[in-house]
């Protein structure tokens, strides 16, 4: 089945302490991202990757780290989590495809809460 | 840069009740404009989407038309169902990077 998996699905965490949010898709997706969902903002990208080792800041990247050693991982690391990024993370894949744009799949989701 | 503007929510509609969730877009170049949605504690999922200019997508009796002149991408459905009630985004996707609208809360009542 295809999919992309997140985990954890939840995460409750001091502030300061570095934690990881690991993303794996099998599809053989070239392209992958990270978002953030907050209520009224919709999502925002955090990173995304184009394939193996190429990384680029999206609209909100301050705060994160990503990397991408192998084409079906993209892990999401937080190095000093803070308060403010306490929410609902998903990460994503797509394919360039022959149809133009072809849309996202998206992970189930992370809620991670910074105390 | 490209943005995404769609009606604020929530909207509550009784069962059987016409459907219209409003999107407009900027955007440079010829992006590709989706409709997502998501359930209660889940990801989003494709509801459906068109590449070009007067393309219409459909999926589950949803419908939306690419319309360029108007730089909209407006979501219908003709008779909603309780089992509708979800978030509903629009999104359009230019190059690596996909942007979506603040997303709409569909609620419908038996």
């Amino acid at each position: 089945e295809a999919q992309v998996t997140q985990n954890p699905r939840y995460l409750i965490t001091v502030t300061g302490k570095k934690l990881t949010v690991t993303c794996s898709q099998n599809m053989n997706h070239e392209y992958m991202s990270w978002y953030r969902q907050d209520p009224g903002l919709g999502l925002r990208q955090i990173y995304y990757s184009m394939n193996v080792e190429v990384t680029d800041k999206g609209d909100v990247p301050e705060g994160y780290k990503v990397s991408r050693k192998e084409k079906r991982n993209f892990p999401l690391i937080l190095e000093s989590p803070s308060p403010n990024q306490t929410s609902l993370y998903f990460c994503a894949s797509s394919s360039p495809g022959t149809d133009r744009y072809t849309e996202a799949f998206f992970g189930q989701g992370t809620r991670l809460t910074v105390v | 840069g490209n943005s995404v503007t769609q009606m604020e929510g929530p909207v509550t509609l009784s069962e059987e009740a016409f459907l219209t969730i409003n999107c407009t877009y900027t955007a440079t170049g010829y992006p590709s404009l989706f409709w997502y949605v998501q359930y209660p504690g889940e990801g989003l999922q494709l509801l459906l989407k068109a590449t070009k200019a007067d393309d219409k997508g459909s999926n589950k009796g949803f419908e939306a038309t690419y319309r360029k002149e108007t730089t909209s991408f407006h979501l219908e459905k003709g008779s909603v169902q309780v089992s509708d009630s979800a978030v509903y985004f629009c999104a359009l996707t230019g190059g690596f990077k996909t942007i979506f609208g603040a997303g709409t809360r569909l609620f419908v009542k038996a």
